[in-house]
């Protein structure tokens, strides 16, 4: 089992819609949550982080986490085309160095 | 510049060949990382510099890569004697060390084919 799964999708929706995104993972020691956004041909960029679990809000993105269920969320409300990109989680625990990173998936909002 | 920038920006290469991959960081970043992603796959972690040393070497696929950061800025990632499985993009990141949680901001990447 990978530490990290993601569904790699692809997942269409059309404008305006809700969306979820969702990681599992299986280390427990991991504490600090992350979604990055990567557009075609470029780097990923960070969009949501989050220390331990609850919720966080900015603007049309709410990060979500639940450490008892080892289970991670990124909701975007109100989806627009410029949306589209793919979505990868990263996480990390206290003592480590690197993020580990799910595979992404690959989101599509059409006008 | 003010991002974290990576060279050269595609690179094809005949298998067998050597490749050197260039990175510099965010001016000031200490933190330095080197990912790989393939073609469906996540970010795959390779090593890790905390100025010029390498406390974290455990994501290097094999002895035919290696890296190195001079200066506490600039790395480079090389590849010996290159084989068609190490087709990617190759990318870089910074971060500021020391503070837990800090962002690790990406480069564009380097996209390496070998034929």
């Amino acid at each position: 089992q990978k530490e990290v799964e993601q569904d790699p999708g692809p997942l269409s929706v059309p404008e305006g819609a809700i969306v979820s995104l969702n990681c599992t993972y299986s280390n427990s020691a991991f504490q600090y949550f992350m979604w990055y956004r990567q557009y075609s041909r470029k780097g990923p960029e960070l969009l949501m982080y989050t220390y331990s679990s609850g919720n966080k809000e900015d603007g049309r993105f709410t990060a979500q986490v639940d450490k008892s269920s080892k289970y991670i969320s990124l909701f975007i409300r109100d989806s627009q085309p410029s949306d589209s990109a793919t979505y990868l989680c990263a996480m990390r625990s206290q003592a480590g160095t690197a993020l580990i990173f799910g595979k992404g998936t690959t989101l599509s909002v059409s006008s | 510049g003010a991002g974290v920038s990576q060279s050269p920006s595609n690179k094809v290469t005949e298998k067998g060949k050597d490749v050197e991959l260039r990175c510099d960081p965010i001016s000031g970043h200490t933190a330095l990382y080197w990912y790989r992603q393939s073609l469906g796959q996540g970010l795959e972690f390779l090593i890790y510099f905390q100025g010029n040393s390498a406390p974290d070497k455990s994501g290097l696929p094999s002895d035919r890569f290696s890296a190195e950061r001079t200066g506490g800025s600039v790395s480079t990632l090389t590849i010996q004697r290159t084989q068609q499985e190490d087709s990617a993009v190759y990318l870089c990141a910074s971060s500021l060390a020391g503070v837990i949680g800090n962002t690790i901001y990406f480069g564009e990447g380097s996209w390496l084919t070998v034929v």
